[in-house]
């Protein structure tokens, strides 16, 4: 079972906040990765990473930012929350090798009032 | 650039009665991989099978079956004996070269109701 942590899993939160959404894996994954995804739609990387100090954006372009200072941890942050980033926020980690599975968090619902 | 295309938004199947959920692909990379995930109404992605390019049988995990046509570029998902629990979104996707750190590119999801 994959060990791979998000929170918040729901959050509501209104416009103009910061927000920072927390990502932590166990499993000693180099890579790590974020997903936006609306309800009942594909999933879109918006950031990744393939190690500590190494960030990279993703296909879709995203106002939010990402850090990764610790192997395990790759937490995601709004400055300014608006109303169109309301979606489900999904975080995975892979260690690269063998069939490069992705192994997902449980995801972080964002509502922006 | 990576394509999958996923052409049924939604399918239904009779409790215990098999399904096929299409998936077809493009891609130039000559080595790749797919994948099948399951994303309950929960919102956690769950990992159900894997196809190599290069793998000369089709991949099977316990009632879940991989029916990969390399020359037609499909990777169809079949679901055995359906259960009332199988009912979810259905993700295919595809991450290019074995071992590359490169993420997955997904298709647009199948949502499966099974029926009792």
């Amino acid at each position: 079972e994959a060990d791979i942590y998000q929170t918040p899993r729901y959050l509501v939160i209104g416009t103009g906040k910061k927000i920072t959404l927390e990502c932590s894996q166990t499993m000693g994954h180099d890579k790590m990765y974020w997903y936006q995804q609306d309800p009942g739609m594909e999933l879109h990387l918006i950031h990744y990473s393939y190690g500590v100090n190494s960030t990279e954006k993703g296909d879709l372009s995203s106002e939010s930012t990402v850090s990764r200072i610790r192997t395990e941890h790759f937490p995601l942050t709004l400055e300014s929350a608006r109303p169109s980033h309301t979606s489900q926020y999904l975080c995975a980690s892979s260690s690269g090798l063998d069939t490069g599975e992705l192994f997902f968090g449980e995801g972080s619902r964002l509502t922006v009032l | 650039a990576q394509k999958i295309t996923q052409t049924q938004p939604g399918m239904f199947v009779q409790e215990k009665e098999a399904v096929t959920l299409d998936c077809t692909y493009d891609t130039s990379d000559p080595s790749y991989g797919l994948f099948w995930y399951k994303q309950p109404s929960s919102g956690e992605m769950i990992f159900l099978i894997y196809q190599g390019s290069y793998d000369q049988q089709n991949a099977t995990e316990g009632r879940y079956s991989l029916n990969f046509q390399k020359a037609r570029k499909s990777a169809n998902l079949v679901i055995s004996a359906s259960q009332l629990g199988d009912s979810a979104m259905y993700f295919c996707a595809m991450r290019a070269s074995p071992g590359s750190a490169r993420q997955l590119t997904f298709g647009s999801g199948t949502q499966l109701t099974v029926l009792p």
